[in-house]
């Protein structure tokens, strides 16, 4: 089982540009969670989703975020038009039920210049 | 809405000694609360998660336990070692049971570091 998997990794886009960032969950998962970590600040919730469905979306930034997590293929976490305070660390989590502890993938850190 | 405060943000200990991590949240409903550790520039890793209905968990060093009637968690750790020097993170869940939301809050964490 290779565990939550997030790529890329790091991500450099000039500011105007799209980022989009991938999440494959742990086999068996079909609980996906966004988190951002800022610089010194902590992780704070995105978005949650389960197959083909937003289950809460309420840590969204209401433009030019968006996620979809469908029937096949990673989780994607897109962000349009970047701006250089979307610089952040972004991870992704998921898990086999909301009773069950999250597992979480390694981030994918980017840097808008 | 569950808001979880951990406390200090900063520890310093020289290595060997026993130390005691604080958690308080404010929902104290929750079916599980998880402990996870960070280090600088990486992802989390999970150590040890508590369902509702235990008192505490323990993984090698690591205890933690859980007081819901109280809101608070601690993780306790034994004869710490440099290896130890991380952020740790707990993290409640947003909704009691019965809610829809499964997302995780978590704390700002408690920088440790251990000396050598």
């Amino acid at each position: 089982n290779a565990g939550v998997m997030q790529n890329p990794r790091h991500l450099v886009r000039r500011r105007g540009q799209e980022a989009r960032l991938r999440c494959s969950p742990m086999k068996g998962h079909s609980h996906v969670y966004w988190y951002r970590q800022l610089p010194e600040e902590g992780l704070k919730f995105m978005v949650y989703l389960q197959k083909e469905n937003i289950i809460d979306e309420s840590g969204m930034p209401k433009e030019r975020f968006s996620a979809e997590f469908p029937k096949e293929g990673p989780s994607i976490l897109r962000i349009q038009q970047v701006v250089r305070g979307d610089s952040a660390a972004y991870f992704c989590a998921s898990s086999p039920d909301r009773l069950y502890g999250y597992t979480f993938g390694s981030g994918t850190r980017l840097t808008v210049v | 809405k569950q808001e979880v405060t951990q406390i200090p943000a900063a520890l310093s200990v020289p290595e060997g000694e026993n130390l005691v991590l604080n958690c308080s949240f404010t929902d104290s409903a929750i079916y599980n609360l998880q402990w996870f550790r960070q280090d600088p520039g990486k992802g989390l890793t999970s150590l040890l998660l508590i369902q509702s209905s235990q008192r505490e968990q323990t993984s090698g060093r690591l205890n933690a336990s859980l007081d819901k009637s109280s809101g608070r968690s601690t993780l306790y750790i034994a004869a710490s070692q440099p290896g130890d020097s991380a952020t740790y993170l707990c993290a409640a869940p947003q909704e009691s049971y019965g809610g829809s939301q499964g997302n995780l809050i978590f704390g700002k964490g408690t920088k440790l570091s251990v000396k050598p």
